[in-house]
């Protein structure tokens, strides 16, 4: 157990929908990341927040959205899905950011239909 | 562009046997390295790290892996594979964003 909650574990949905993934940081990490890992693109950086502020940008859609809150945890947000937006979504956690090491969550497996 | 390379999809190796997983990345400077492995449907564990000093570096479930900076290599070994090691290998690098390589999964026959 790395200590990173997702909820929630799986979700099916139709195409044209918003979804909502939620993730909780370990006890005193400040930096969050999210990750996608489908089977055609391999596990791909999306987004990282630290403190509250987004802190690094990567193959992140305008689809989607993220923020951090005041208690640390974090949301992303996919809007107007897609069939290929089904995939596993990792939510990790560090204390700092850049070179710490990243506590990765369950996942939340999204299902679009 | 920087990228993490894993040359091997697919492994299968007899229990018992040595285990080398190879990744080679692609940075202007060396970056942070790391392990990962995924059982199926699990989240990814964190093998190792290398940030610095000695290039021979140990992690958990007796896995290791040295790093080459003359053929920008972080290959991770195992001298005797175990069932239970089956899964899907990741290595990575941080330079500014953590990036993966392809994954190798690995197959332990019995």
């Amino acid at each position: 157990d790395s200590g990173v909650t997702q909820t929630p574990k799986h979700l099916i949905t139709a195409t044209g929908q918003r979804v909502t993934l939620r993730c909780s940081p370990r006890s005193g990490d400040l930096s969050v990341y999210w990750y996608q890992q489908s089977l055609d693109q391999g596990l791909q950086f999306l987004i990282q927040y630290y403190n509250g502020e987004e802190r690094a940008k990567g193959n992140i859609l305008e689809r989607f959205s993220a923020q951090q809150f005041p208690d640390l945890h974090s949301e992303l947000n996919l809007s107007s899905l897609e069939l290929g937006d089904s995939a596993l979504y990792f939510c990790a956690s560090s204390v700092g950011t850049g070179d710490n090491e990243q506590f990765f969550g369950p996942g939340t497996r999204l299902t679009v239909l | 562009a920087q990228s993490v390379t894993q040359p091997d999809i697919h492994i299968t190796v007899s229990e018992g046997a040595s285990l080398e997983l190879r990744c080679n990345y692609s940075y202007g400077a060396t970056p942070y390295l790391f392990w990962y492995v995924q059982s199926p449907g699990q989240g990814l564990q964190l093998l190792l790290k290398y940030f610095s000093g000695d290039t021979l570096v140990q992690g958990i479930k007796g896995f290791e892996a040295e790093f080459k900076r003359s053929q920008s290599s972080f290959n991770l070994r195992k001298p005797s594979v175990h069932w239970s090691d089956a899964a899907e290998y990741f290595c990575a690098a941080v330079n500014n964003d953590m990036r993966f390589g392809a994954g190798t999964r690995l197959t332990v026959k019995p």
